[in-house]
């Protein structure tokens, strides 16, 4: 069964707006942790945020911000001030209970436009 | 430091060929995951290593996947014989330890710039 679901497979944003990248996810575990990866058309996999299930406080890094919904079990990215630099494929992921095993979406492709 | 490293970059090889791919992950890291991301599809989890043990293992497809992690360093993925079907990019990422406690830092996995596969 699919954990992790990314409902948009592409949006575009203008350049300096905040755009808004969805992410549910499903588990009976009460203890897991929520990502945020970026991957620009060069491959690489980059390490956004993280939000862990009992953290009480919506995670921020930058122009990144995580909006957690634990009762809706939502885990939405935020990203602000949109720059040409952001153009990517942003993908949502989920660890379970205290091993590893990271489970991702689809993937949302976000193209910023000037 | 060093971040995790990966080898060869891009694969191209003809159905029923054999392939290795290496994996360096960062220096102390227990942790060593490897992921595949098939053309336009979700990145789907392989194995896990914990130092040279297999943690987990019921993501590899089948018998043609062997992975392996010599003294709980670098690990290899081989396929042998490599289908059509195993055309992807193959990630190996790598953590210092698990839990999902205080402090991200510990939980996050760092990524190679991952192996492309063209099995043809």
């Amino acid at each position: 069964a699919q954990k992790i679901t990314q409902t948009q497979p592409g949006m575009f944003v203008q350049e300096k707006e905040a755009v808004t990248l969805d992410c549910t996810y499903d588990t009976s575990d009460p203890s897991y942790g929520l990502f945020w990866y970026k991957q620009p058309s060069s491959g690489e996999m980059i390490f956004l945020i993280y939000q862990g299930s009992y953290d009480q406080q919506n995670a921020t890094e930058g122009r990144y911000s995580l909006n957690f919904q634990k009762a809706r079990k939502s885990a939405n990215l935020v990203i602000s001030a949109s720059q040409l630099g952001d153009s990517a494929m942003y993908f949502c992921a989920m660890r379970e209970g205290s091993w590893g095993k990271f489970q991702f979406g689809a993937g949302t492709q976000v193209v910023v436009t000037p | 430091e060093a971040g995790v490293t990966q080898f060869p970059s891009h694969s191209v090889i003809e159905k029923g060929q054999t392939v290795t791919l290496r994996c360096d992950p960062i220096s102390g890291h227990d942790n060593l995951y490897w992921y595949r991301r098939v053309m336009g599809k979700e990145i789907k989890f392989l194995l896990h290593f914990v130092k040279e043990s297999k943690q987990d293992e019921s993501g590899m497809p089948n018998n043609r996947f062997l992975a392996e992690r010599t003294g709980g360093t670098y690990s290899t993925l081989k396929v042998q014989p490599a289908e059509l079907e195993d055309s992807g990019v193959y990630f190996c990422a790598s953590s210092q330890y698990s839990g999902t406690g205080e402090g991200s830092g510990a939980n996050v996995l760092t990524f190679g710039a991952g192996s492309r596969l063209t099995v043809l």
